[in-house]
Order: structure tokens, then C-alpha cells, then sequence
């Protein structure tokens, strides 16, 4: 069964810094799409970065990069010049045919 | 437009009442899912609605109806609930991606579901 792990349930990191949340997964497949989203506490879960398998190139979204290790199983979330608007739950996510699975989550502060 | 939008925001029932809620999304998307999410905790899947056909968790009880009445519409019934059912329900769609694999999945607001 595909599993994915967070093994940070919380970071702090200060306003402008850099932080890396860590994430593995566990699959034996190797066409699958991986996704880190962001649940403020407004609730909402927000894509923040999306990574397909298949490509080797690791996904940027303005200060939202990936380290996607294939082989290594991992998929670390870098936040660059942190903002106290980036505070919020942060979770990972693997999905391969009809099946989004979780990890338990990264609570993030930021502080000013 | 990556709007999926439900109702209500929040809902407050008796464990003999009957409600629904409900989800909609206009991005054309295949696939749509409710999901249950206690505090502090990853969204639980419970229901897919894929291809025109409902996959279902089996840990989940029969008291939750899901009814998919056409594409873009996903609602969930709810009757005889406990008070352990009291938490934010999800509702997500996605595209379908290469292989008729599960793509980016868009949330909606949630609804916060108390149970008396």
C-alpha cells in the first residue's frame, strides 16, 4: 500500500528565512503525481506544488521549489523568503490511480 | 477558474435529522470526492465519484448517502449521525491525468458538520 510520511509535525522558521519540510513515500508504481498543499487556518487546502513522476526536473512555483529524490522516494518542500501569510498546515500528498493519500502534516509558524 | 464551491459553511444537526450537503465544480473535471477531516488531522477519503462510477471507503458507515446527480454536482446525505461524525467535510475535484490517473485535486471551502 502507498504510504507517505512527515516526520516534522512542526517547523518554525523566521520571517524572510528559508525552510525545507520533509516528506517519503512508499510505492512500487512509477508513473504517479505528487503535490504539497497548504491548509491555513481558514481552512481551505490550497495546491502550492505539483510534481509529476515521470519528469526529472524539480517543480518551482515562485518561492516554492521541490526536491524530488525518485529513487530515494522523497519530496522535500523548500519555502524561500518566508511571509507570516505562508504559516499554515502543510501537507503532502501522492496519488496514483484513484487514490489522493496524505501525510499527517507539517504545522509551520513564522515568525516576525 | 479552479473554483469548486459548497454548501452550507457550517451546519449544526440532531442525531435524528436528516440534511445534505453540497458540492459543485464548472472545470469540466471527471472526478469528484468527499472527504472527512477531524482537527489537526490529513483529510480521510470516503467517497470518488469517477467515470460515472461511485468507488466507496468501506469504513464508511451507511449512515453517509453519496449522490452524484450529474458532473458537476456531488452531494452527500447525511441521517442518523453521531456525535463522532462532528467535522469538516471536503470536497474535492480533479482532471483526470495521464493513464485515467487522479490529477491535481481542487478543494472547496469545506463544511464544518456539528453533531448534538
Amino acid at each position: 500500500a502507498q504510504t507517505v510520511t512527515q516526520s516534522q509535525p512542526e517547523m518554525s522558521v523566521q520571517e524572510a528565512e528559508t525552510v525545507t519540510l520533509s516528506c517519503t513515500y512508499d510505492t512500487s508504481e512509477s508513473d504517479y503525481y505528487l503535490f504539497w498543499y497548504k491548509q491555513p487556518p481558514s481552512r481551505q487546502m490550497i495546491l502550492v506544488i505539483r510534481q509529476e513522476a515521470y519528469k526529472q526536473q524539480n517543480a518551482t512555483e515562485n518561492r516554492f521549489s521541490v526536491n524530488f529524490q525518485k529513487a530515494a522516494k522523497s519530496f522535500s518542500l523548500k519555502i524561500s523568503d518566508s511571509q507570516l501569510g505562508d504559516a499554515a498546515m502543510y501537507f503532502c500528498a501522492y496519488t496514483s490511480d484513484n487514490d489522493m493519500r496524505f501525510g499527517a502534516g507539517t504545522r509551520l509558524t513564522v515568525k516576525p | 477558474d479552479t473554483e469548486v464551491t459548497q454548501t452550507p459553511k457550517h451546519l449544526v444537526m440532531g442525531m435524528t435529522n436528516k440534511k445534505s450537503l453540497k458540492c459543485e465544480q464548472h472545470m469540466g473535471h471527471r472526478a469528484m470526492y468527499w472527504y472527512k477531516q477531524k482537527a489537526k488531522k490529513p483529510p480521510e477519503l470516503m467517497f470518488v465519484y469517477s467515470y460515472e462510477k461511485l468507488s466507496i471507503n468501506e469504513s464508511v458507515p451507511s449512515r453517509f448517502s453519496p449522490e452524484c446527480p450529474n458532473s458537476s454536482l456531488l452531494n452527500l446525505h447525511l441521517h442518523a449521525l453521531q456525535p463522532e461524525d462532528s467535522a469538516l467535510y471536503l470536497c474535492a475535484s480533479s482532471p483526470l491525468g495521464r493513464g485515467g490517473r487522479t490529477d491535481t485535486q481542487y478543494f472547496g471551502p469545506g463544511t464544518r458538520l456539528t453533531v448534538l
